[in-house]
């Protein structure tokens, strides 16, 4: 069992739909982390949040909004998605950014 | 900037076996070094780290790694292979925290296959 917690574990939308993701950990954990991962592809960072301010955001396009409401909480809002964007998203957090990451077991996400 | 080369995209041994995944990084600081598995449909399992300190490392599962500076590698062992080995294997770097807050940069993945 995994001690980050995301959901939904599948999701599939329509371009035009809104959705969101969630993950959560209840280690104390002060930084999170948002990753994508493409079939066959190690994970690429999308967004880091250190002590709930986002610190890191790798030019990552508008229709994917993050948002952090407190420590343990960490939201990925999607809005006018693209057939490309359909991926595994994976969080994960560290106590500290310079700790080691733990993952989430992932959204599959598929865009129609 | 930082990189990581996994040698060999597809690794096949048979159980009882050496397990040897290859990794190699680049670095312009002192890295912080990490090996994840992952399996079908679940996230990334942290198997072991080096930051400082001794340079082989011990992790989970009887994995270990050994840090050799002077190769820039970093290469995963396990004794012998277990059929719950089988995974996808992926060598990654950091530079701790700071202003790259802890990003992590993965190799391409190795793909393990264990015979019976």
């Amino acid at each position: 069992d995994t001690e980050v917690t995301q959901t939904p574990k599948h999701l599939v939308m329509g371009m035009t739909n809104k959705k969101s993701l969630k993950c959560e950990q209840h280690m104390g954990h002060r930084a999170m982390y948002w990753y994508k991962q493409k079939a066959k592809k190690p994970p690429e960072l999308m967004f880091v949040y250190s002590y709930e301010k986002l610190s890191i955001n790798e030019s990552v396009p508008s229709r994917f909004s993050p948002e952090c409401p407190n420590s343990s909480l960490l939201n990925l809002h999607l809005h006018a998605l693209q057939p490309e964007d359909s991926a595994l998203y994976l969080c994960a957090s560290s106590l500290f950014t310079e700790q080691p990451q733990h993952f989430g077991d992932g959204t599959r996400l598929s865009i129609l | 900037a930082q990189s990581v080369t996994q040698l060999g995209s597809h690794v096949s041994v048979s159980e009882g076996a050496l397990v040897l995944l290859r990794c190699n990084y680049s670095s312009s600081v002192p890295p912080y070094l990490f090996w994840y598995v992952q399996y079908p449909n679940q996230g990334l399992q942290l198997l072991l780290k080096y930051t400082t300190g001794a340079t082989l490392v011990k992790g989970i599962n009887g994995f270990e790694a050994e840090f050799k500076k002077s190769e820039t590698s970093f290469h995963l062992t396990k004794p012998s292979a277990h059929m719950s080995d089988a995974a996808e294997y992926f060598c990654a770097v950091s530079d701790g925290g700071g202003t790259s807050y802890g990003k992590l940069t993965f190799g391409q993945g190795t793909i393990l296959t264990v015979h019976p």
